[in-house]
């Protein structure tokens, strides 16, 4: 069981340039959402989706977006990067309803050069 | 996180406990967590209360609510150097769909 899959774990952009984190769950969780964490700052909420074809805004969601074609999939796109975009960003997923059991994937370390 | 804040920092020797504290501001949460972040790991589920509660004991762990004033805490009694970790107050908004975490709490426990 795989659970929370993030892909890249590392990633270096250069200003300007887009990329997508990869998120992946196999326990068919109808609720995912991407976190960037900062020091001092903990972790922030960007985006979240709560089914296939719904996404909805977070505290801080300018500068990326997502989408949610099926219930397994959420990416999260950096469309130009930018140096403050510098963050340690985790996907989580849990089944609706279920606020206790939220699970957590490993992280994605991305620096904006 | 500006909603729900914590202290940045403590310090504390193995064996004695340790109190996380933690302030929120949003009276209708439902839920609030606790959650351990190790170094270089994603955050793991430590433990929870309801907010009709104002205890609740979990082995090492104890969580006292003040609904009141708005504080949670959690008390880690013998800490030992494993618990060295970030520690995340968070609490449920919107009907569970938003998780809005603290600032995070680094603990360091010393031998």
């Amino acid at each position: 069981n795989a659970g929370v899959t993030q892909t890249p774990k590392f990633q270096v952009l250069k200003t300007g340039q887009s990329m997508t984190l990869q998120c992946a769950q196999d326990m068919n969780h109808e609720y995912m959402s991407w976190y960037r964490q900062d020091p001092g700052m903990g972790l922030r909420l960007i985006h979240y989706s709560v089914g296939a074809g719904i996404t909805d805004q977070g505290e801080v969601p300018n500068g990326y977006n997502v989408s949610r074609s099926t219930t397994e999939d959420f990416p999260l796109r950096l469309l130009s990067a930018a140096p403050s975009q510098t963050s340690v960003y985790f996907c989580a997923s849990r089944p609706t309803g279920a606020a206790l059991t939220i699970y957590f994937g490993e992280g994605s370390w991305l620096t904006v050069v | 996180g500006e909603d729900v804040e914590q202290s940045l920092f403590l310090s504390v020797r193995e064996g004695d406990s340790s109190v996380i504290n933690c302030t929120y501001t949003d009276s209708s949460s439902t839920y609030l967590y606790w959650y351990k972040q190790e170094p270089g790991a994603g955050l793991q589920l430590l433990t929870y209360i309801f907010s009709n509660m104002d205890m609740k004991q979990d082995q090492r762990l104890t969580v006292l609510l003040n609904k009141k004033d708005k504080h949670l805490s959690l008390r880690i009694a013998d800490t030992q150097t494993g618990d060295s970790a970030i520690y995340f107050c968070a609490e449920t908004r919107t009907g569970f769909q938003k998780l809005v975490f603290g600032t995070g709490t680094r603990l360091l426990v010393s031998p």
